[in-house]
């Protein structure tokens, strides 16, 4: 069965610092692999996507991922957290027909001063 | 821009109530989604739309029902609310060939 995991609910981090949020899915073909981010009382944006091609992919606001396909894993990561970069943060994998899409459970990052 | 809007963002409606979710996107879009979410639970796919009149039930479509008539407008129906059907609900919707969805900005439903 399609499952995506995000093993950490919550991570807090001081600004400047790394950051690395993990992502673990099971799919049965080849996925493709998305990273939203919701700030508070908001809907969903697309940070990032992987179709194909280079593992490595770079999105919005600073953020890149890279898709294992050994280790089944899409981690998002960012060099130095922002303030404003405090939100939930959601993986998910999608069908190539458009109509299949299964979301984690979500990593609240917390940003310190 | 793609743009997905909902009919409010914030709705309190009594226990009983026939509540009426609307949705509406404008990038002529095939499939449309409603989920509900829920903390510690994620995004969970109610049902989903993949073309006018067109309905699959997702994960957890009890208590819900959806009207699709016109292609841009996604309705989600709780026919007779109920306290645990407190929640922010979220649309959205993608098209055949555009693989990542389009969410918009949410509906927080309080049932009382």
């Amino acid at each position: 069965a399609q499952s995506v995991t995000q093993p950490d609910i919550h991570i807090t981090v001081s600004e400047g610092a790394s950051l690395e949020l993990r992502c673990n899915y099971s799919y049965g073909a080849t996925p493709y692999l998305f990273w939203y981010v919701q700030s508070p009382g908001q809907g969903l944006q697309l940070l990032l996507k992987y179709f194909s091609g280079d593992t490595l992919v770079q999105g919005i606001k600073g953020f890149e991922a890279e898709f294992k396909r050994s280790q089944s894993s899409f981690n998002l990561r960012k060099p130095s957290v922002h303030w404003s970069d405090a939100a939930e943060y959601f993986c998910a994998v999608g069908a190539f027909t458009g109509n299949q899409f299964y979301f984690g459970t979500g990593t609240s990052l917390t940003v310190i001063p | 821009d793609v743009k997905v809007t909902q009919s409010s963002r914030y709705l309190v409606k009594r226990t009983g109530e026939k509540v009426f979710l609307e949705c509406v996107q404008d990038m002529d879009h095939e499939n449309m989604f409603w989920y509900r979410q829920d903390p510690g639970l994620g995004l969970r796919l109610i049902y989903f739309s993949y073309d006018v009149k067109m309905k699959e039930k997702g994960d957890i479509p009890e208590g819900y029902s959806v009207s699709r008539e016109k292609k841009e407008r996604f309705s989600l129906i709780l026919e007779s609310a109920s306290t645990n059907q407190t929640s922010m609900y979220l649309c959205a919707s993608t098209g055949i060939s555009i693989y990542e969805q389009y969410f918009g900005p949410g509906t927080r439903l309080t049932v009382t």
